[in-house]
């Protein structure tokens, strides 16, 4: 079975500093893909990366950056220089990799983030 | 890119009445779609998984009587929630696998039963 572990519940930041979101998963597979979403209070999500799992290169896209490391089963997710408009929950997500299979995403709990100005 | 249109966005209904959720992907064929539940302040939770031209397979606890899911086309899906009652008030989002083997989502639909 897969489990994605967001072990931050809620977290607040002053503006412009910077905050990791840990992501912790578990799998049998032996591929797969990584994703972070985006929920702001509007409630559509966002879709801000996917990574595979025979790729453990580290992503950097202006200021989010993603730390994929597969010997500890994590996928971190840090915002650099943090803003008011980055408050959102943020969610962690696993699904199964290969061919053109019904495979499920498996959401972790989300961490809140507050940037307060 | 790969998008999909979900309809109402917002829907309020009186309790005992049934509520349409429409879900198209606009651009791709999706054979498969996956319909989520979110409650308040909590992680999206799957419901069913639907698969163009066959019935849907529901997650364990999930009513497929209440929860009727329809997948007759590669680019619509719907859900219906029949005879509705406060306890079904929710956030429904629905997605589809997209060609890029990416998940492509929705923008959500709330529902208010009263």
């Amino acid at each position: 079975a897969q489990k994605v572990t967001q072990a931050q519940t809620e977290i607040s930041v002053v503006e412009k500093e910077d905050v990791t979101l840990d992501c912790v998963y578990e799998t049998r597979d032996t591929t797969y893909y990584l994703f972070w979403y985006k929920q702001p209070p509007s409630g559509e999500l966002v879709f801000l990366i996917r990574r595979n799992s025979f790729d453990e290169q580290n992503e950097i896209s202006g200021r989010y950056s993603w730390n994929f490391q597969k010997s500890t089963s994590s996928f971190n997710f840090t915002i650099t220089a943090s803003q008011v408009v980055d408050s959102a929950v943020y969610f962690c997500a696993l699904s199964a990799a290969g061919g053109a299979g019904s495979y499920q995403l498996t959401f972790g709990k989300g961490t809140k983030l507050s940037v307060i100005p | 890119g790969a998008v999909v249109s979900q309809h109402p966005s917002r829907v309020i209904c009186k309790s005992g009445t049934s509520v349409k959720i429409e879900c198209r992907s606009l651009d791709f064929q999706a054979t498969t779609m996956f319909w989520y539940r979110q409650f308040p302040k909590q992680s999206l939770m799957l419901m069913a998984t639907s698969n163009e031209g066959s019935k849907a397979t529901y997650e364990q606890g999930v009513e497929k009587d209440k929860f009727l899911i329809n997948h007759a086309s590669l680019t619509l899906s719907t859900l219906t929630v029949t005879s509705a009652h406060p306890e079904d008030s929710s956030f429904y989002i629905c997605s589809a696998r997209d060609l890029g083997n990416g998940y492509t989502f929705g923008s959500g639909t709330r529902l208010t039963v009263v």
